[in-house]
């Protein structure tokens, strides 16, 4: 199975701060990378697909870059609703693989 | 607008089953593979299943293989997971999520999801 390994685990930080969380693959997974953002009791959403392409509807304040093994989700300015975990996702191949979240919080 | 509605989680004994449903509306539901992820309370997220669009396609991890089943009855709008032998460790929300590639292909991203629901498993 593909190992997704994200870091950091969790990190404080203020609004209008730019953050940005990594996620290390075990192995090459070309661009076949997903990050979803999950608010506490909600279900989560869809922020990128393909390591880089913004899914409709979400603030250009996300962005995501690399291929292979290592990518970065980058928020440039954190806003209030934006304090929430975050996880990668691997679709390269079965098993379906999530990274074990990054905390962001206040 | 593309919904998803689970039901069919509640609390089971160790051994015992359930099946959980998720109906899908707002979408040509046939024309999207689905998948089941898992969030143990306090936990991070798990896939558990997946299924291409005409249920030709069906792809499990390993931690459920041979105990949980996904189907599709396209004729309903309507997602299935079988899940026998349950064990403490299934104790989960269970979410379903539509795949955001068309057609027939594999897994590529999750592009919406239900709100899940709880099955607890316990004695």
């Amino acid at each position: 199975d593909i190992q997704m390994t994200q870091s950091p685990p969790s990190l404080s930080a203020s609004i209008g701060d730019r953050v940005t969380i990594t996620c290390r693959a075990s192995q090459a997974i070309s661009t076949y990378l997903n990050w979803y953002q999950q608010n506490p009791g909600k279900a989560p959403r869809l922020l990128i697909f393909g390591a880089s392409t913004l899914q409709s509807g979400v603030p250009s304040r996300f962005s995501g870059t690399g291929s292979g093994t290592d990518f970065t989700l980058t928020i440039s300015s954190l806003q209030p609703e934006d304090f929430a975990t975050f996880y990668c996702q691997q679709t390269y191949k079965t098993p379906v693989t999530f990274g074990q979240g990054t905390k962001v919080e206040i | 607008e593309v919904q998803l509605l689970e039901s069919g989680g509640g609390l089971v004994q160790p051994g015992g089953s359930l099946r959980l449903s998720c109906a899908g509306s707002g979408f040509m539901f046939s024309s999207y593979a689905m998948s089941w992820v898992r969030q143990a309370p306090g936990k991070g997220l798990e896939w558990v299943s997946g299924i291409s669009g005409r249920g030709g396609s069906i792809y499990d991890a390993a931690s459920v293989k041979g105990r949980f089943t996904i189907s599709r009855d396209n004729s309903k709008n309507t997602l299935y997971l079988q899940m026998d032998s349950l064990r403490d460790e299934d104790t989960a929300r269970y979410y379903c999520a539509k795949d955001r590639g068309y057609g027939d292909g594999g897994l590529n991203a999750f592009e919406n999801w239900g709100q899940g629901t709880m099955v607890t498993v316990s004695s």
